[in-house]
């Protein structure tokens, strides 16, 4: 099974600032690398897959990049909306799917 | 517009069972694999269960194998989570889904997900 480390488990950014969340793999997972997005009470929002292509409707200020074993997601610029947790998921090597423990991005 | 809506779920007693259902609208549900996905209480997220668009193939995570049974009735748009022999650990969130499966054998990230339904396990 392949282990999803992320850091930092939480990250406080002032808002406008950018964001740089990292996740690691514990084997390639090649791109097949997604990021999601959870506030609270709701459900996960997909983000990015392919490690960098934006899924339907995210800003451009939200980007991915990485392959292999190490994968960022960067926040350009922070709007209110967009403090949450954020995971990161392999589907690579599966089943299992697994995904990152998360990274809480707080207001500074 | 794609919508995932679970049902079932709430209250149940350790050991006890409970079916999750998970009604489709909005794409060709009988196109798409679907996954059941899991939030314990202010815990991350856990991949417990997949079930290819025609039912052909099932997996589980080693936490519910033996436990849970995931099915699908494509003719009425529906997934379903079977969870016997309840345990205290199960409670959580649990949302159903989807993913695209590719005749690589490779599969697509969860693109939609479901509202989650709350099921508790206490005595």
């Amino acid at each position: 099974e392949i282990v999803m480390t992320q850091s930092p488990a939480t990250l406080s950014v002032s808002p406008g600032e950018r964001a740089t969340l990292s996740c690691r793999a514990s084997q390639s997972v090649s791109s097949k690398l997604a990021w999601y997005q959870q506030k609270p009470g709701q459900a996960p929002r997909l983000l990015i897959y392919g490690a960098s292509t934006r899924a339907t409707g995210i800003p451009a200020r939200f980007s991915g990049s990485g392959s292999g074993t190490e994968f960022t997601l960067t926040i350009s610029s922070l709007q209110s909306e967009d403090f949450a947790v954020y995971y990161c998921q392999q589907y690579n090597n599966w089943p299992p799917f697994t995904f990152g423990q998360g990274t809480k991005l707080e207001i500074k | 517009e794609v919508q995932l809506v679970e049902s079932g779920g709430g209250l149940v007693q350790p050991g006890g069972s409970l079916r999750l259902s998970c009604a489709a609208s909005g794409f060709t549900f009988s196109s798409y694999s679907m996954n059941w996905v899991r939030q314990a209480p202010g815990k991350g997220l856990e991949w417990i269960s997949y079930i290819s668009s025609s039912s052909n193939f099932i997996y589980y995570s080693d936490s519910v194998k033996g436990r849970f049974t995931i099915s699908r009735d494509n003719a009425k748009n529906s997934l379903y989570l079977q969870i016997n022999t309840l345990r205290v650990e199960d409670t959580a969130v649990y949302f159903c889904a989807r993913c695209e499966s590719y005749y690589t054998g490779s599969v697509s990230p969860i693109d939609y997900w479901g509202q989650g339904r709350l099921v508790t396990v206490s005595s």
